[in-house]
């Protein structure tokens, strides 16, 4: 399976400003992707990263606020602008990988905005 | 009302099994899973299963699932403390990559 690592582990940051996080993946992958979790909430879908192309935003997600990059196979970062306490979440990162459609994912950033 | 469904809590005693449903609404499931999630970590993939499967053992974990009632539930037998923990249930649908996720169910082994 794949091994997901995200930085930060968690921040607490003041409303306005803007934070990046990033995750690594220990193989090539084709697809990430970037969901939220507010608390006592599901898993909700941010956007879909595929290198060499833009990010694909779900519905209520917009390029300004999530800024995805993805420079290569194993890499992406999602950043969270001009922070408001709504943005309060953990983001977790994911990959899809294997024949069975396996999705894993990283042990999240925590995300306490002030 | 939501695609996938869980009831949020479930308290068990510790050695007891444990049983969390399940149910989702689209029949074109193709793949369903549970995920577990421990205080402060990331999801953990547990189990999955196919929807042309009836039922899947893997250890303590018994999946099983009835697709006619779009019911899945995950068994776990021998429940210890380190099994407290969150359990999300997802399901992917034919032509999609994008699971869809519950709710969770916590679930508590008290002594």
């Amino acid at each position: 399976s794949a091994v997901i690592s995200q930085k930060p582990s968690r921040d607490i940051c003041q409303r306005g400003t803007s934070l990046t996080i990033q995750c690594q993946v220990d193989s090539q992958v084709t697809m990430m992707f970037w969901y939220r979790q507010q608390p006592g909430q599901s898993l909700t879908l941010i956007a879909t990263a595929n290198q060499g192309s833009e990010a694909t935003y779900e519905s209520g997600f917009v390029i300004d606020k999530f800024p995805i990059s993805r420079p290569n196979l194993t890499f992406s970062t999602l950043t969270v602008s001009n922070m408001s306490p709504e943005d309060s979440s953990i983001y977790l990162c994911s990959v899809r990988q294997g024949g069975e459609n396996e999705q894993f994912f990283g042990p999240g950033t925590r995300l306490t905005v002030l | 009302g939501e695609d996938v469904e869980q009831s949020l809590f479930l308290s068990v005693r510790e050695g007891d099994s444990s049983v969390i449903n399940c149910t989702y609404t689209d029949s074109s499931s193709t793949y369903l899973y549970w995920y577990k999630q421990e205080p402060g970590a990331g999801l953990q993939l547990l189990t999955y299963i196919f929807s042309n499967m009836d039922m899947k053992q893997d250890q303590r974990l018994t999946v099983l699932l009835n697709k006619k009632d779009k019911h899945l539930s995950l068994r776990i037998a021998d429940t210890q403390t380190g099994d407290s923990a969150i359990y999300f249930c997802a399901e992917i649908t034919g032509g999609s990559y994008i699971p869809t996720f519950g709710r969770g169910t916590s679930l508590i082994v008290h002594p």
